[in-house]
């Protein structure tokens, strides 16, 4: 069945540091979402993409779905110690309501 | 604004034991989804609800069972506890979203301990 590969599964960055996250699909996916995790806490959405080529940013976030729609990436620049937590990219299946996560990257902050 | 309500934050049971976990969606939502998120996991569908009734299932154990009610709020009931239930229950709410998948509000969670 259709998954998602997320990577690098963690990663660990000094503050002013870039942070880049990806998420690799075996199929075409006709949308994906991010989200992110602190510590102790719960998924919070941040974005969804559902073009081809799409690019959203959010201040120091970018967000890109590929142009063939089956890889993202979320690019953070200079990174900040409030950024960190767990970033998981999800998708819906066709027709479904069932919304899939990745395996999310944990991105911890050296300040 | 309102947020999705979950109770209780914590719960401990002993094996064999019954635990049932409530969610309070935003108002106006119309579909309610479960998961399980076990430590350091991602989150793992359980069932949804659209309007009352059941939408979509993952894998929800047959020990579980789920339902939503009139007023919409949800009731995750877990039966013949096991140590491999502990984990965090989230509930998440969303309503229809125009282009895309829709987009989930997640509760703060229900962490069950099962000793």
């Amino acid at each position: 069945g259709q998954q998602v590969m997320q990577i690098p599964q963690y990663q660990h960055v000094q503050e002013g540091e870039d942070f880049t996250t990806y998420c690799n699909s075996s199929t075409t996916l006709s949308n994906i979402q991010w989200y992110k995790q602190r510590p102790g806490g719960h998924p919070v959405f941040l974005i969804q993409l559902v073009k081809s080529g799409e690019v959203k940013k959010q201040k120091r976030l970018t967000f890109q779905f590929g142009e063939a729609k089956k890889n993202s990436s979320l690019h953070i620049t200079a990174t900040q110690t409030t950024d960190v937590g767990t970033y998981f990219c999800a998708y819906a299946q066709g027709g479904s309501e069932k919304l899939v996560f990745g395996k999310g990257t944990k991105l911890t902050v050296n300040p | 604004a309102a947020g999705v309500i979950q109770s209780p934050r914590h719960l401990i049971k002993e094996k064999r034991e019954t635990a049932t976990l409530k969610c309070y969606p935003i108002p106006r939502h119309d579909t309610v989804y479960w998961y399980q998120q076990g430590p350091g996991q991602d989150p793992q569908f359980l069932i949804s609800f659209y309007e009352k009734m059941q939408s979509d299932k993952g894998s929800i154990p047959d020990r579980f069972s789920a339902q939503q009610f009139s007023d919409y709020h949800s009731e995750l009931n877990m039966s013949s506890l096991e140590l491999g239930d502990s984990a965090l229950y989230f509930c998440a709410s969303s309503g229809r979203t125009v282009r895309g998948a829709n987009v989930l509000t997640f509760g703060a969670g229900s962490r069950l301990t099962v000793l």
